[in-house]
């Protein structure tokens, strides 16, 4: 147990609709990243919100969002979602900016868009 | 980035030491190597990092070859629970690991 958690743990949706995903980050963390696993590959960088604000980015489109609150927690939004959208999206948390940090994931959210 | 690359399977009997490679041969002088796993349908579990020198924590071993090209995870006495897909990484991020079976 990290004591990162992420809600909700299975989302079934369909193409066009929006989602948002949700992780509440590690005490003490307050960093948190954003990475999305389709099967049987590795997690995909998304981006990663440190203090409220986006510190950097993978190679996802626009219509992938974000936000942190003033507690750390964070939320993944996407739009319009796609057929190749399907997948496990993970949170981390960390306690500084960096992918040389030591990350504690989450379970994940198992997205399906239909 | 660095990118690493690893093995796509391996097995290890029970009981017997797991040694898992990675080549990192364009990782930079100050860029650390990390190791996590992930259980089927979980989120990705650290284990160790390391620089330069070999490190060790109730986990595993990390044995970092002298010109940092390369390193081997090593878990001491491999269980079933230690079937997984390992990942070694770095700044370039996670590539698609190796799946660990542990065979009894």
């Amino acid at each position: 147990e990290t004591g990162v958690t992420q809600s909700p743990t299975h989302l079934i949706k369909t193409r066009g609709q929006q989602v948002t995903l949700r992780c509440s980050s590690q005490s003490g963390h307050n960093t948190v990243s954003w990475y999305q696993q389709a099967l049987g590959q590795g997690p995909q960088f998304i981006f990663q919100y440190y203090r409220e604000e986006e510190n950097g980015r993978g190679n996802f489109p626009p219509r992938f969002s974000g936000l942190q609150f003033p507690n750390y927690s964070s939320e993944l939004n996407v739009n319009a979602l796609e057929l190749d959208d399907s997948a496990l999206y993970l949170c981390a948390s960390s306690h500084s900016t960096g992918l040389q940090e030591t990350q504690y994931f989450g379970p994940g959210t198992r997205l399906l868009v239909l | 980035d660095a990118k690493t690359t690893q093995p796509t399977s391996m097995d290890c009997a029970e009981g017997r030491a797991a040694n898992l490679p990675c080549n990192h041969s364009t990782i930079s002088g100050n860029e650390y190597v990390y190791w996590y796993r992930q259980i089927h349908s979980q989120g990705p579990q650290y284990i160790i990092h390391g620089l330069k020198n070999n490190e060790t924590n109730e986990m595993a071993s990390l044995i970092i070859t002298e010109d940092r090209k390369s390193s081997t995870l090593i878990l001491p006495h491999a269980t079933l629970r230690d079937t997984a897909v390992y990942y070694c990484i770095s700044p370039g991020g996670f590539g698609t690991g190796t799946l660990l079976a542990v065979q009894p």
